[in-house]
């Protein structure tokens, strides 16, 4: 069965500074992996996806993330944070078997808040 | 593209009381999720939809909790009766079939 774990439910940078969001996850197969960003009172929004290739994935907004196999990592990266990366970030794992036409299944991480300070 | 459209945003109910959230999916896509998210947890899958067959619902409490697909595109989610407990925000998301989501803006369930 997979799981996430998001290391740090607080994270707190100043504007300008390096964004560094953890994510571990363990899996029986090869995973598929996602970042979701929630602003509040909104729905989830996908910020970027690994799935299958280059393993540094680059996403919406400035962020990367990159997959690590021997790490079993999938952290989240951002060179200069924003007064507007303000949010709650997840990290999610998908079940989905290739071939398999019944969608994906999607385990979540627990989630890190990223505050921003001027 | 329209995106995935949830109604009503806020619902205040009492405990016993009964309610229903509806969904609206990207058209097109066959796959339906309900998701529910508690207060500083990630979102826990309630039931997925595969145009209107169940896919999964092993985590639904289904002596409180059932949902319907009919004809395959818009989705209601039902509790009854409702629990202090079931207070937190109600997530739909549809996918077609790569790799990625699209979640509505949730309902936000309140009971008191």
């Amino acid at each position: 069965a997979q799981s996430v774990t998001q290391l740090g439910s607080h994270v707190s940078v100043s504007e300008g500074a390096l964004v560094l969001l953890r994510c571990n996850y363990s899996s029986s197969v090869p995973p598929y992996l996602f970042w979701y960003v929630q602003y509040p009172n909104q729905g989830l929004q996908l910020l970027l996806k690994y799935t299958t290739g280059a393993t540094l994935v680059k996403g919406i907004n400035g962020f990367e993330a990159e997959f690590k196999k021997s790490e079993t990592s999938f952290h989240l990266t951002k060179p200069s944070a924003h007064m507007s990366d303000a949010a709650e970030y997840f990290c999610a794992v998908s079940d989905r078997v290739p071939g398999s036409n019944t969608g994906n299944q999607f385990y979540f991480g627990t989630g890190t808040s990223l505050t921003v300070i001027p | 593209e329209a995106g995935v459209a949830q109604s009503p945003r806020y619902k205040i109910i009492e405990k016993r009381q009964s309610v229903a959230f509806w969904c609206n999916p990207i058209s097109g896509h066959a796959t339906l999720y309900w998701y529910q998210q508690i207060l500083g947890q990630g979102p826990k899958l309630l039931i997925q939809f595969q145009n209107n067959g169940v896919v999964d619902d092993s985590q639904l409490p289904k002596d409180r909790f059932s949902a319907e697909r009919l004809k395959g595109v818009d989705s209601t989610l039902k509790i009854q009766p409702a629990k202090l407990e079931d207070s937190a925000v109600y997530l739909c998301a549809s996918s077609l079939q790569d790799y990625g989501y699209t979640f509505g803006s949730g309902t936000r369930l309140t009971v008191v």
